[in-house]
């Protein structure tokens, strides 16, 4: 399978608890985008990284949410002492850079329900 | 201001008829504009991009692009029950800057 991998596809978690997202971005891309879906709302921009470096992050709660994409190994959003408002649907994407245009594929995405 | 809007629908046409999706965005300076479209409880597949004015075809979609009125509109043929979906129109200023979404229409095609 050549297309963004993310796991878990579903991750329950106790408020409290910390939530750790992965995401394995295409076959030669170096670009990966993390985005938030609620329930029946549009997709909102988190973060943008390539490797080792975040690019733009003004998407990002300012508090308990981190991201990275280490040299080696896939991308990882991380939301520490998690709320129930953290409840959503999170997706990956990645696009391979240069060109005129800036393709995104995604992934499945991560379901995440904090009880 | 948002930076991208749609008419959140629902958008409901009859199989067989063409569908009109339309979009607005606000950055004067954005470049690249595309098309996904998501199927409930599923993930953005992208059906779409375009960056010169005018139209660009494929298939039974036609995206037309007026970046004086910073307008973008996806136009969908012979639509079919399968094309019910919720279609999000998404815009980026380069191809190295993040792409901004607009909240999407809900499609419902009636057989």
């Amino acid at each position: 399978n050549a297309g963004v991998m993310q796991n878990p596809r579903h991750l329950v978690r106790r408020r409290g608890q910390e939530a750790r997202l992965r995401c394995s971005p295409m076959k030669g891309h170096s670009h990966v985008y993390w985005y938030r879906q609620l329930p029946e709302e549009g997709l909102k921009f988190m973060v943008y990284l390539q490797k080792e470096n975040i690019i733009d992050e003004s998407g990002m709660p300012k508090e308990r949410f981190s991201a990275e994409f280490p040299k080696e190994g896939p991308s990882i959003l991380r939301i520490q002492q998690v709320v129930r408002g953290d409840s959503a649907a999170y997706f990956c994407a990645s696009s391979f850079p240069g060109g005129l245009n800036n393709e995104q594929f995604f992934g499945p995405g991560t379901r995440l329900t904090v009880l | 201001q948002k930076e991208v809007e749609q008419n959140s629908g629902p958008l409901s046409v009859p199989e067989g008829a063409i569908a009109s999706l339309n979009c607005t965005y606000s950055d004067r300076g954005s470049q690249s504009f595309f098309w996904y479209r998501q199927y409930s409880g599923k993930s953005p597949e992208l059906i779409m991009f375009i960056y010169s004015n005018g139209d660009k075809e494929d298939g039974r979609f036609t995206a037309q692009l007026n970046k004086a009125s910073q307008y973008v509109s996806l136009l969908i043929r012979d639509s079919q029950p399968s094309d019910s979906a919720t279609y999000l129109c998404a815009v980026s200023q380069t191809s190295y800057d993040k792409v901004i979404f607009g909240p999407g229409t809900s499609l419902s095609v009636i057989p």
